[in-house]
């Protein structure tokens, strides 16, 4: 599985956009990004995946570079609900495959009012 | 529709004893996999089980120990409980086929106090 480098902590001022970037440079070709958060003491939610293509769906928009050796996920207007840790994996997930997530220390964001 | 459920939400054994946790997935999903978080090593893959068998397994001691049932549910066991087994527990359940790489729901864990 391909290893991901996340900045481990970012602050946001609150109604901004939150930009948060995630390298992972020796991604193959058939492996996903995923994205998911932890907010304090509950489990981690599933935010967004992509392939190769731009996503968006109602909590964020995924942007994978050209490459695919780096994204950025983006919460278009930050709240304070959105302080969390954001976990960034590269994995396969296909139907029927063995699926475990390999999670690594992720950005602790802070949106601030 | 209902989440992941895990029952208890918290626990305190006592050192030497044995514990199981319970969890169970959204309805139609097939797939059922659990983490173990702890502030040191953060969240680490124990094991996964699909349609009652266990296809993957993390790299732990033979004392963490699970198991599906017909209707999806899950249970997982530990024995012979350490002070380091102390974490946050969770289970994620996935449908497993047809929806490819959907991702994973969890639930909102167990916290295990090992006294």
């Amino acid at each position: 599985d391909a290893k991901t480098t996340q900045p481990p902590s970012m602050d946001c001022a609150e109604g901004r956009a939150a930009n948060l970037p995630c390298n992972h440079s020796t991604i193959s070709g058939n492996e996903y990004v995923y994205w998911y958060r932890q907010i304090h003491s509950q489990g981690p939610q599933y935010i967004i995946h992509g392939l190769k293509n731009n996503e968006t769906n109602e909590m964020a928009s995924l942007i994978i570079t050209e490459d695919r050796k780096s994204s950025t996920l983006i919460l278009p207007h930050a709240t304070l609900r959105d302080t969390a840790v954001y976990y960034c994996i590269v994995r396969v997930l296909n139907e029927g495959s063995q699926g475990n997530l390999i999670f690594g220390k992720g950005t602790k964001l802070s949106v601030k009012p | 529709k209902a989440g992941v459920t895990q029952t208890p939400r918290y626990l305190i054994k006592t050192r030497g004893q044995q514990v199981t946790l319970s969890c169970s997935p959204i309805s139609g999903h097939r797939s059922v996999s659990w983490y173990q978080q702890t502030p040191g090593q953060g969240l680490q893959f124990l094991f996964e089980y699909f349609s009652e068998t266990q296809r993957n397994k993390g790299n732990f001691p033979g004392r963490f120990s699970g198991r599906q049932f017909s209707n999806s549910r899950s249970e997982m066991n530990v024995s012979t409980l350490e002070l380091g087994d102390s974490a946050l527990y969770l289970c994620a359940s996935r449908h497993g086929t047809g929806q490819g790489v959907a991702g994973y729901t969890f639930g909102s864990g167990t916290r295990l106090t090992v006294v």
